[in-house]
Parts: structure tokens; C-alpha cells; sequence
């Protein structure tokens, strides 16, 4: 079974300059989150969808951040215009959701942002 | 709010044995997982409890007790592998399935 899959693995821009980026998760997982994790600490939910709806975005910060889920599949994550302080790694889960093992998340292998 | 407090750094001899206590304030509780994330990967599952008690596979185990807003991570027979941090994260609204992390607990083990 393949796993999340996650593009580019690192990317490095100027601030103001915009990004996105790209998640295809687990086949059959109805459920994809998207987390920010800065170093050293623990990775901060930023937009949780449960097919093509979301289900919570919370903590993602609306008017630089944006995310769709087309198709209920993969998904896009970007940032425009972006901060020195959004220099993390951007993490994407997905899981069965549902009444299923949605506490049991799978996570790619991450994004790493530098902004400059 | 919500809260998770776990110590910040574990050091631990090869072959022994370790505890790695969490304790949480949150709305909504159904569960706790924890994961383990290696320096540079991304963090992997390795067990939930819905229910007080003791959570056993292989070499971990994981403890719950929903009174004391309190979970414990018991490691045994401690390999080098095992250096890494390590997350408890409590499950929020049934309907959402989120989790919450925090900072963690970098463990590392020593020869």
C-alpha cells in the first residue's frame, strides 16, 4: 500500500513571494489534514477535510493561507504572501476517518519551507 | 483551552526501561494516541487508548486513566533506534477525529 505522498520535499523562497504545495493521500482515506510543524516543536493542525468539505480550520491563519481538496483526493496547501515565520516543515495526514481508525493518522514525508 | 504537558527531554541506558508521562486538559476527550517522530521524518503511530488501562505492543505500552487527565508511554528493552521524540496526542470531538499535539519529549538513549 503506498503511502502519503507530498510535493516538493523542500523549498526555499523570498517573503512575499507565494507557494503551494501539492498531498496525495493513502487510497480510500477519506479524511487529509494539513499541519505546520516548526522546529522543535510539535506539528499544529492548520486545516482538516473530510472528503471534499472541511472539517475544521481553526488555526489556519485565512488571510495568507489557503487549502482546497478537489475530488475528495489530493490537496493543495499555499501561502501567499509569505512570512519569515512560516519557515517550517508542512505535514500531510490522512486517515480512514469516520467511525473507523480516524486516531491512527499517516503522515508524508513533510514539506520543508525556508523563508527568506 | 487545552493543554499537554510532557517533559521536554528523556535520557535512557540501551536495554532499560523508560516512562514518558503526559498529562492533558482538553474539551471533549475521547482518546489518547502517541507517535514517534524521528529527527528530519515524519511522525508514525504507535498506539491510542479509549479506555483506562494498559495498552500493550511488543516492546511498547501505553496507559490512560480518564479520572486523572493522565497517560504514560512505557518503553521496554530500549534500542538505539528508539532515540526520537515522542508525542502524546489527545483525540478531540468524535466528529472532527482531530488531535492535538505538543512540544513532546525528545528521548535518547544512551550505550
Amino acid at each position: 500500500e503506498a503511502g502519503v505522498a507530498q510535493s516538493p520535499r523542500y523549498k526555499i523562497i523570498e517573503k512575499r513571494q507565494s507557494v503551494a504545495f501539492w498531498c496525495n493521500p493513502i487510497s480510500g482515506h477519506a479524511t487529509l489534514y494539513w499541519y505546520q510543524q516548526i522546529l522543535g516543536q510539535g506539528p499544529k493542525l492548520l486545516i482538516q477535510f473530510q472528503n471534499n468539505g472541511v472539517v475544521d480550520d481553526s488555526q489556519l491563519p485565512k488571510d495568507r493561507f489557503s487549502a482546497e481538496r478537489l475530488k475528495g483526493v489530493d490537496s493543495t496547501l499555499k501561502i501567499q504572501p509569505a512570512k519569515l515565520e512560516d519557515s517550517a516543515v508542512y505535514l500531510c495526514a490522512s486517515s480512514l476517518g469516520g467511525s473507523g481508525r480516524a486516531f491512527e493518522q499517516f503522515f508524508g514525508p513533510g514539506t520543508r519551507l525556508t523563508v527568506l | 483551552g487545552q493543554s499537554l504537558e510532557q517533559p521536554s527531554e528523556v535520557t535512557a541506558v540501551e536495554g532499560a526501561i523508560v516512562q514518558i508521562n503526559c498529562t492533558y486538559q482538553t474539551s471533549g476527550f475521547y482518546g489518547l494516541s502517541w507517535y514517534q517522530q524521528h529527527d528530519g521524518g515524519a511522525p508514525t503511530f504507535l498506539s491510542y487508548n479509549a479506555l483506562d488501562g494498559l495498552e500493550e505492543t511488543g516492546r511498547f505500552s501505553s496507559f490512560l486513566s480518564r479520572s486523572d487527565s493522565y497517560g504514560y508511554l512505557l518503553l521496554q528493552e530500549l534500542q538505539m533506534k528508539d532515540s526520537a521524540s515522542y508525542f502524546c496526542a489527545p483525540r478531540r470531538q468524535a466528529g472532527a477525529n482531530n488531535l492535538f499535539f505538543g512540544t513532546g519529549t525528545r528521548l535518547t538513549v544512551i550505550p
